[in-house]
């Protein structure tokens, strides 16, 4: 069975960072796109993240660019997402997916980014 | 950056109803390799999200056959023959055809 566990959420200040991880277990972690996506309170999904199986492709959403980094350890079998910058509108909850088109979502993260 | 919309943005349905949903796409999602990249997401209250249909029309694994995608180009739908109890929530098209990829903006599905 496929799971994915994200962690490393929580309440941050303006101008914070946090680092988000999300262990994937039953699938072979190291031959899957990964990809982040976001949803702030009451409103629809967005795409955040993607990378690729070794981690030479990192795509992103233009308001991320520069401040979040997608990586993964395919020895721990994890993603990462590091978030800087942080601001307000980066309020949600973040799911890590697998695959380029989300065939498997993780239960998802809260990030809560207020003073 | 390809902008997906959504229509109706609410359905309400009785059970046992059909429901449908289109999504179009400001340009087309067929992909150089023959491929269109559209996939329909479900979100039930307080669920995350479940991945229903890939590439316009394949179900994925687990997906009752009661849903069904079509279309092609910039055009799509979803359609649901007859609508249960547990249908009730979000559903959001994806395109995953050009990065970064987008979502519609999800239509509710409510009994």
């Amino acid at each position: 069975e496929v799971q994915l566990v994200e962690s490393g959420g929580g309440l941050v200040q303006p101008g914070g960072s946090l680092r988000l991880s999300c262990a994937a277990s039953g699938f072979t972690f190291r031959n899957s796109w990964m990809t982040w996506v976001r949803q702030a309170p009451g409103k629809g999904l967005e795409w955040v993240a993607n990378i690729n199986e070794d981690g030479s492709e990192k795509y992103y959403v233009d308001v991320v660019k520069g401040r979040f980094t997608i990586s993964r350890d395919n020895a721990e079998r994890s993603l990462f997402l590091q978030m800087s910058r942080l601001g307000v509108d980066d309020t949600g909850i973040y799911y890590c997916a697998r695959g380029m088109t989300t065939e498997s979502w993780g239960q998802g993260i809260v990030v809560t980014v207020s003073s | 950056d390809i902008v997906m919309t959504q229509t109706p943005l609410s359905s309400p349905v009785a059970l046992g109803q059909p429901a449908s949903i289109s999504c179009r796409s400001s340009q087309s999602l067929e992909y150089s390799d023959g491929n269109t990249y559209l996939s329909w997401i479900q979100q039930r209250p307080g669920q995350p999200p479940r991945l229903l249909i890939y590439q316009i029309s394949k179900r994925f694994s687990g997906v009752p056959d009661r849903f069904s995608g079509s279309g092609a180009g910039t055009d799509f739908t979803l359609k649901i023959s007859r609508v249960e109890a547990e249908d009730v929530g979000f559903y959001y098209c994806l395109q995953a055809t050009q990065f970064p990829y987008t979502f519609g903006q999800g239509t509710k599905v409510e009994i």
